[in-house]
């Protein structure tokens, strides 16, 4: 079974500030590793994955992440924010085999202030 | 976007009674979810399908059941609706292939009363 825990249930940042938002996960399995956002009163939208390669990943709106695995971390990171950044984040992990069902994390609620 | 409905978008229901929550997909894809939404918890999975009538069991699967008798339509039932089931309901869809994105629906909010 895997288990993923975010760090921080809220990060308050101001405008223009790098943020990191903190994953870390356990698992017997190889994994696959997910970030996830979810903007206000909407369903979710993929940011990025680690699937194999590189530990650095690049997604969507400046986001990337780093898969670490001897710390079983995969922590999100955005040089310079933007207000438009706030919303809720999540971090998954999926087995390698089978069919690939996501366990999420608790999830993290960005707010950017100006 | 994925084209993923789901219907009703919101539902306000009596202790006891049965609801059915449709997701519907354009996309054929061989994957459907069903995902609850509460404070503090993430999203778990409920009950997941692999092909038209091959579904299987989540983490919180317990007073739910679900059916897909065409591939693009998934079906979460709850028998008897309890307050605890109060939540929002997401859909999503996947492709068959190894770290394939999960695409999510805009969810179903949901209230026992």
């Amino acid at each position: 079974a895997q288990s993923v825990t975010q760090l921080d249930s809220q990060v308050p940042v101001f405008e223009e500030a790098p943020v990191e938002l903190r994953c870390n996960y356990s698992s017997s399995v190889s994994v696959y590793l997910f970030w996830y956002v979810q903007y206000p009163n909407q369903g979710l939208q993929l940011l990025l994955k680690y699937l194999s390669g590189s530990t650095l990943v690049k997604g969507i709106n400046g986001f990337e992440a780093e898969f670490n695995k001897s710390q079983t971390s995969f922590h999100l990171r955005k040089p310079s924010v933007h207000i438009s950044d706030t919303a809720e984040y999540f971090c998954a992990v999926s087995e390698r085999a089978g069919a690939q069902k996501l366990v999420f994390g608790q999830g993290t609620r960005l707010t950017i202030n100006p | 976007d994925a084209g993923i409905t789901q219907s009703p978008r919101h539902k306000v229901t009596e202790t006891g009674t049965p609801v059915t929550l449709r997701c519907h997909q354009t996309e054929n894809h061989r994957y459907m979810y069903w995902y609850r939404q509460d404070p503090g918890h993430g999203l778990r999975l409920i009950h997941y399908s692999y092909g038209v009538k091959d579904t299987d069991k989540g983490e919180v699967s317990d007073g739910y059941s679900v059916s897909r008798s065409k591939t693009e339509d998934f079906l979460l039932t709850l028998e008897s609706a309890t307050s605890s089931q109060t939540s929002v309901y997401f859909c999503a869809i996947s492709e068959t292939g190894q770290g394939a994105t999960q695409y999510f629906g805009p969810g179903t909010r949901l209230l026992v009363l």
